[in-house]
């Protein structure tokens, strides 16, 4: 039973290197999410995608970009990777509509360290 | 909008002590709330949630929490923690909108010592 499952869990970048981080879920979820975690920051939401086809950006989507490529998958690419972003990512998927609480299953993370 | 304020970035107890990490909730419409727990270099997991009903909810590892809808409060509680209950505790808040708008506090680090 594999949930959502994140792709690379480790990568070290140099700045203005890009990378794509790959994430899929198992779960028939319709709504995806990309947060990044830093320290005493909690987790802060840079893109959702609320269903297959669409796509809005959260509270930090500056220098990421996302594709949601089917129900399944939800991309998070990175063009020009700055030190700033290094830190630990993570994609999250949640039922939606009727009977939907908001509750977030996670993937296990991804580290990125921008040297 | 909502936002979640957890009181306590740190909270450092003994084996066996009772423990409380307290969040604090705003929001302009009702609300579901969520305690989630991330153990070291693991991804995050839900300890326990309120969606409606008893105030008082039950989660896993013998964890519980209160919802206080007049003082806009969900802390969470342990009557004995475990060594193995060093984690990192976040406290969420989601409004309905027909997908997840879950808004996360800060994190507060339980240390448990022997």
């Amino acid at each position: 039973n594999a949930g959502v499952t994140q792709t690379p869990k480790f990568q070290v970048l140099k700045t203005g290197q890009s990378m794509t981080l790959q994430c899929a879920q198992d779960m028939n979820h319709n709504s995806m999410y990309w947060y990044r975690q830093d320290p005493g920051m909690g987790l802060r939401l840079i893109y959702y995608s609320a269903s297959e086809g669409t796509t809005d950006k959260g509270e930090v989507p500056n220098g990421y970009n996302v594709s949601r490529l089917n129900k399944r998958e939800f991309s998070l690419r990175l063009e020009s990777a700055a030190p700033s972003q290094t830190s630990v990512y993570f994609c999250a998927s949640s039922v939606t509509g009727t009977g939907s609480t908001g509750e977030l299953f996670f993937g296990e993370g991804s580290r990125l360290t921008v040297l | 909008a909502q936002s979640v304020t957890q009181l306590d970035s740190q909270v450092p107890v003994f084996e066996e002590a009772p423990v409380e990490l307290r969040c604090n909730y705003s929001s302009s419409v009702s609300v579901y709330l969520f305690w989630y727990v991330q153990y070291p270099n693991q991804g995050l997991q839900l300890l326990l949630k309120y969606l409606s009903g008893s105030t008082l909810v039950k989660g896993i590892n013998g964890f519980e929490a209160e919802f206080n809808k007049s003082q806009t409060s969900f802390h969470l509680r342990k009557p004995s923690v475990h060594i193995s209950d060093t984690a990192e505790y976040f406290c969420a808040v989601s409004v309905l909108r027909g997908y997840s708008t879950l808004t996360f506090g800060k994190g507060t680090m339980l240390l448990v010592s022997p």
